[in-house]
């Protein structure tokens, strides 16, 4: 059980365009989601929180106008990634969390590598 | 200051060897820690949850010790697949919204 999914597993697209990043969690309902990131060579830094429902709340220096996060159902959070660039190159990775099972515990999806020509 | 603290290594070790991990935390309120391994262009993986004083699994045993502040996480005879990053995460317990991750400890058991 808690198996987080996430689609596509690595894109490459050109610069000055949107890719979307899904995130699922297949046999639970996840009450938050978190986007992270991680250059290489770097550790995962926490993006943005969400919950199901609600506005995303970003970490300082996450810029909410270019990574757009929607949480609008509870198995489901997109990443949008707008306009992208080189140095949004790296590797997004979600979690998922729910209420009521192993409260302190996080399941992360497999990433995705996304490269911007 | 950080909340947690390693060794970033890498520590190079042969097979069979045990090797261990120190981390040392500044919050003293954490009461709960998770040491996960990272492999290369993957995500973290959970290894071993410490609640309490410490856990054992298999070969992996991890050791809390409050009064001093740090985690320690112990491998047993070491296999090439144990070759990863290690992080010790402190968990939620002290009100963060999500678990927060430094560099680890980089382990590469050689043949």
């Amino acid at each position: 059980g808690a198996v987080v999914s996430q689609h596509p597993s690595w894109v490459i697209c050109k610069s000055g365009t949107s890719v979307k990043i899904e995130c699922r969690s297949l046999d639970f309902q996840a009450t938050t989601m978190f986007w992270y990131r991680q250059f290489p060579k770097q550790s995962l830094m926490l993006m943005a929180t969400s919950n199901e429902g609600s506005k995303a709340t970003y970490e300082q220096g996450v810029e909410k106008d270019k990574f757009l996060i929607n949480h609008a159902s509870l198995t489901l959070s997109t990443l949008t990634v707008t306009s992208a660039h080189p140095e949004d190159s790296s590797f997004y990775i979600c979690s998922a969390r729910t209420q009521g099972r192993g409260v302190h515990e996080q399941y992360f999806g497999p990433g995705t590598r996304l490269t911007v020509t | 200051r950080k909340e947690v603290e390693q060794d970033p290594g890498p520590f190079n070790v042969p097979e069979g060897a045990t090797v261990a991990f120190n981390c040392t935390y500044s919050n003293s309120a954490s009461q709960s820690f998770f040491w996960y391994r990272q492999d290369c262009r993957k995500e973290p993986k959970l290894l071993m949850s410490v609640y309490s004083s410490g856990n054992e699994d298999g070969r992996f045993t991890a050791q809390l010790n409050r009064a001093s502040q740090y985690i320690s996480l112990l491998i047993r005879d070491s296999k090439l697949s144990d070759s990863a990053t290690y992080l010790c995460v402190p968990g939620l317990d002290t009100g963060r919204r999500a678990l927060t991750f430094g560099s680890g400890t980089r382990l590469q058991v050689q043949p």
